[in-house]
């Protein structure tokens, strides 16, 4: 069965520091898909990021950055300089080519001015 | 490009009662999924299509929970009869190739 865990239900940090969110996940497929989402308080689901089993090049977009290890089963997330507009739920997820989506219990992080 | 169109975006009935869920999904999204998200959890997967067919409904209460997509485009999902334990945000989302999801508004529900 496939599993994502997300351990840190929430984090605090003051606007322009670093934040990591971490994810962990399980599967015993060789091909599968792993997601990062931002669920703002509006509420809506917003996609960062889709990586591929077979691209563990890491990932950086503005602020953003993803890192990718499968000898640890994790895809981690990296906000830099953080800012308000960053407070949301942020959701780990997995999928084995496009079906059995499953989603971590999310990070909730608050940036405070 | 328009978004994916959910309706109502909040309902509250008794229990015991019925209700159903519309979506429209992004023109030309093959795929369309419906989630279930319980207050601080992660969304749920209840069923995903493929065009009109069911390609994953493994965790779809299917004693009360039904769902269609009788030409391929928007769908419904509905509860029958609603318990207390129904009670979450009801997310569609659609995708074009199986893999980014566009979600939509979602429906909160409110069982009483």
């Amino acid at each position: 069965a496939q599993k994502v865990t997300q351990a840190q239900t929430e984090i605090s940090v003051v606007e322009k520091e670093d934040v990591t969110l971490d994810c962990v996940y399980e599967t015993r497929d060789t091909t599968y898909y792993l997601f990062w989402y931002k669920q703002p308080p509006s509420g809506e689901l917003v996609f960062l990021i889709r990586r591929n089993s077979f691209d563990e090049q890491n990932e950086i977009s503005g602020r953003y950055s993803w890192n990718f290890q499968k000898s640890t089963s994790s895809f981690n997330f990296t906000i830099t300089a953080s800012q308000v507009v960053d407070s949301a739920v942020y959701f780990c997820a997995l999928a084995n080519y496009g079906q059995n989506f499953v989603f971590g219990p999310g990070t909730r992080l608050s940036v405070l001015p | 490009e328009a978004g994916v169109a959910q309706s109502p975006r909040y309902k509250i009935i008794e229990k015991r009662q019925s209700v159903a869920f519309w979506c429209n999904p992004i023109s030309g999204h093959a795929t369309l999924y419906w989630y279930q998200q319980i207050l601080g959890q992660g969304p749920k997967l209840l069923i995903q299509f493929q065009n009109n067919g069911v390609v994953d409904d493994s965790q779809l209460p299917k004693d009360r929970f039904s769902a269609e997509r009788l030409k391929g485009v928007d769908s419904t999902l509905k509860i029958q009869p609603a318990k207390l334990e129904d009670s979450a945000v009801y997310l569609c989302a659609s995708s074009f190739s199986g893999r980014e999801q566009f979600f939509g508004p979602g429906t909160r529900l409110t069982v009483l």
